[in-house]
């Protein structure tokens, strides 16, 4: 089974800068993975999937790179919504989620 | 707009089975794959399969194969999840989702799209 590790676990940050979230597969995943945005009490969102495209209705700001086992999620300028946890997810070994990165406020 | 309305909180007895229903509108339901993703208490997210409403067909993760059945009803546009002999650790919101891929494939994409908005199944004795 892929396994995948996500980082940092939390990262604190202010609004207005810029985050960088990783997340790295045991082993390749072509460009099979998705990103998903999870605040509290509320259903994931999805953001990103096949790597780096953009799901409908999400704003630029949110962008997605990497192929094979290493992949990052940017948030160019976070606005006081993007404050959440972010889930990496693949599609090769059906449905495995990475843990999760916190993104919290500094 | 697309939702997808799930049936409310659940309090059951370890042994015992939960229904959960995902009532879909806003789309062809017959039209995409519906998943099952269940979420711990403050834990991570668990993929535990998915039903192709149009042919009824399953694809169950190992973990769960024997104890889950998902169903489907077309003509009211709703997906079932049944999970049979409850334990503590199965304590969890229990979420549905939409497959961004159709059901013309013969595969879902995988991509979870559109979400329920959760059922808590606590199974306490």
């Amino acid at each position: 089974e892929i396994v995948l590790t996500q980082s940092p676990a939390t990262l604190s940050l202010s609004p207005g800068e810029r985050a960088t979230l990783s997340c790295r597969a045991s082993q390749s995943v072509s460009s099979y993975l998705a990103w998903y945005q999870q605040t509290p009490g509320q259903a994931p969102r999805l953001l990103i999937y096949d790597a780096s495209n953009r799901a409908t209705g999400i704003p630029a700001r949110f962008s997605g790179s990497g192929s094979g086992t290493d992949f990052t999620l940017t948030i160019s300028s976070l606005e006081p919504e993007d404050f959440a946890v972010y889930y990496c997810q693949q599609r090769s070994s059906p449905g495995t989620f990475g843990p999760g990165t916190k993104v919290d406020i500094k | 707009q697309v939702q997808l309305v799930q049936s409310g909180a659940e309090v059951k007895e370890p042994g015992a089975s939960v229904k959960v229903s995902c009532k879909a509108s806003g789309y062809t339901f017959t039209g995409y794959y519906i998943h099952w993703v269940r979420q711990a208490p403050g834990q991570g997210l668990e993929w535990m399969g998915w039903i192709n409403p149009k042919s009824g067909g399953t694809n169950y993760a190992q973990k769960f194969r024997g104890r889950v059945t998902m169903t489907r009803d077309t003509s009211i546009s709703t997906a079932y999840m049944e999970l049979s002999r409850l334990r503590s650790d199965d304590t969890a919101v229990y979420y549905c989702a939409s497959d961004l891929g159709k059901t013309d494939m013969t595969t879902a994409a995988y991509y979870f799209d559109y979400w329920g908005q959760g059922t808590l199944v606590t199974v306490s004795s």
